[in-house]
């Protein structure tokens, strides 16, 4: 069964540094998004993309944060300049589209930063 | 704006025992609803989904969920609890006319006694 995946699973980095976290969706999905989740924390919509364009953001995704579709099969987090609230289990999502297509979310990348 | 309730951040069962766990909704339109499982360091994977076709949704592990508009509900059963059914649980909801993102609940953790 096709799924999606992220790489690296864990990143360390240092505060003010810049990250990438990296996502290669289901192949056929339309939809991408990125959630994040704090240790012991509900899972957080940050932003959903389509088209090659952010459709929608939630109030976490600031200018520190951007998304990229470099090529026809990865979809990038980017996280310009990390702070230790950024500590967090970031998971990739795609769907084939719309409102009631289930998500189908990646193993997640835990991303400390100290 | 939709939202999801989840009662109780933690429910204990002895293997063989019914398992429920609740949700509650709040949406201002007829809502998409769904259940998501997390394994611990894994993503999230797809349980079940409501999209208005039935009330009483069968999904996979032998979980199930019925959907009650009169109640906002849509709780997660399993007539007998198996140890590899201990996880975490949560509720999503996803609104038409949006961009398929999903909002979370809390999440439930199961705990399987044997």
């Amino acid at each position: 069964e096709p799924e999606v995946t992220q790489t690296p699973s864990h990143q360390v980095t240092q505060m003010g540094q810049e990250v990438i976290l990296r996502c290669v969706p289901i192949s056929n999905h339309l939809y991408f998004y990125w959630y994040r989740q704090i240790l012991g924390q509900k899972v957080e919509f940050l932003v959903s993309f389509y088209n090659n364009e952010i459709s929608e953001k939630s109030e976490i995704f600031d200018d520190q944060f951007s998304v990229e579709r470099p090529d026809g099969s990865n979809f990038t987090l980017k996280i310009r300049s990390t702070k230790l609230e950024d500590s967090a289990m970031y998971f990739c999502a795609s769907s084939e589209g719309g409102y009631n297509s289930p998500l189908h979310f990646g193993n997640g990348t835990r991303l400390t930063v100290t | 704006a939709q939202s999801v309730t989840q009662l109780g951040s933690h429910v204990s069962v002895s293997e063989g025992a019914l398992v429920l766990l609740r949700c509650n909704y709040s949406s201002s339109v007829p809502p998409y609803l769904f259940w998501y499982v997390q394994y611990p360091n894994q993503g999230l994977q797809l349980l079940l989904k409501y999209t208005s076709a039935a009330t009483l949704v069968k999904g996979i592990n032998g979980f199930e969920a019925e959907f009650k508009k009169s109640e906002t509900s849509f709780h997660l059963t399993k007539p007998s609890a198996h140890m590899s059914d201990a996880a975490e649980y949560f509720c999503a909801v996803s609104e038409s006319g949006n961009t398929g993102k999903l909002i979370f609940g809390q999440g439930t953790t199961l705990q399987v006694k044997p």
